[in-house]
């Protein structure tokens, strides 16, 4: 069982650039995370896939930002028109649905984006 | 909305000696907790959880966590740090109606130990 798996680990980015990003959750997880963690803070929520089907976003979220997940398996997380305060890192985590016990969150490494 | 308090930024502790993290929540359900760990460059490890039941839960590594309703609490405890403990420790509460699923992390307390 391998676990939440994040490409690429570290991007360089120039200001008004695009990027894409993708994470592999968990095989037999349905739910799909993103989170942004900035420097010296905690992750923050930005949104969630329960299999194809993203059910919640946070105002975090702006329209620059779009996550898919097509085919209920991995999902991208596309930044266009890269700002300087874009730099984080984007931590993606998957876990079950269903009762609050099925729900513990896995979290992969993380891929950070330093937009310059 | 949900919200989590870790309220020291950076710890320092012996190695051998005993770690106090401290965590306060506030959420106005029956809350689910998590202490997650991570180290520099890394993702986040799940250490323990607390759902319901037993107040003291045990997780890896050697670590615990005692959840106490009246103070609105989840601190996590071990007894003996080692070296390899240092990292950064985030606390966080997870929200779980209708369609929502998400967590809600504090700012994190840095550990550092010294030998």
């Amino acid at each position: 069982d391998t676990g939440v798996s994040q490409d690429p680990r570290h991007k360089i980015t120039k200001r008004g650039q695009n990027v894409t990003f993708r994470c592999d959750p968990i095989s037999e997880h349905n739910r799909l995370y993103w989170y942004r963690q900035t420097l010296g803070q905690g992750p923050e929520f930005l949104t969630y896939f329960q299999n194809e089907a993203q059910l919640e976003k946070s105002r975090l979220l702006s329209d620059r930002f779009s996550a898919e997940r097509p085919k209920g398996s991995f999902s991208t997380l596309e930044i266009q028109r890269t700002e300087q305060g874009d730099s984080a890192m984007y931590l993606c985590a998957s876990s079950l649905s269903g009762t609050a016990r099925k729900n513990i969150q896995y979290f992969g490494a993380g891929t950070r984006l330093s937009v310059l | 909305a949900q919200s989590v308090t870790q309220p020291d930024i950076h710890i320092t502790v012996s190695e051998g000696a005993s770690l106090e993290l401290r965590c306060n929540y506030s959420y106005g359900a029956t809350p689910y907790l998590f202490w997650y760990v991570q180290s520099p460059g890394q993702g986040l490890q799940l250490l323990l959880k607390y759902f319901s039941g037993d107040t003291l839960v045990q997780g890896i590594k050697g670590f615990e966590a005692e959840f106490k309703r009246s103070q609105s609490s989840f601190n996590l405890r071990k007894p003996s740090v080692h070296w390899s403990d240092a990292a950064e420790y985030f606390c966080a509460v997870g929200r779980y109606t209708g369609t929502a699923s998400k967590l809600t992390f504090g700012t994190g307390t840095r550990l550092q130990v010294t030998l």
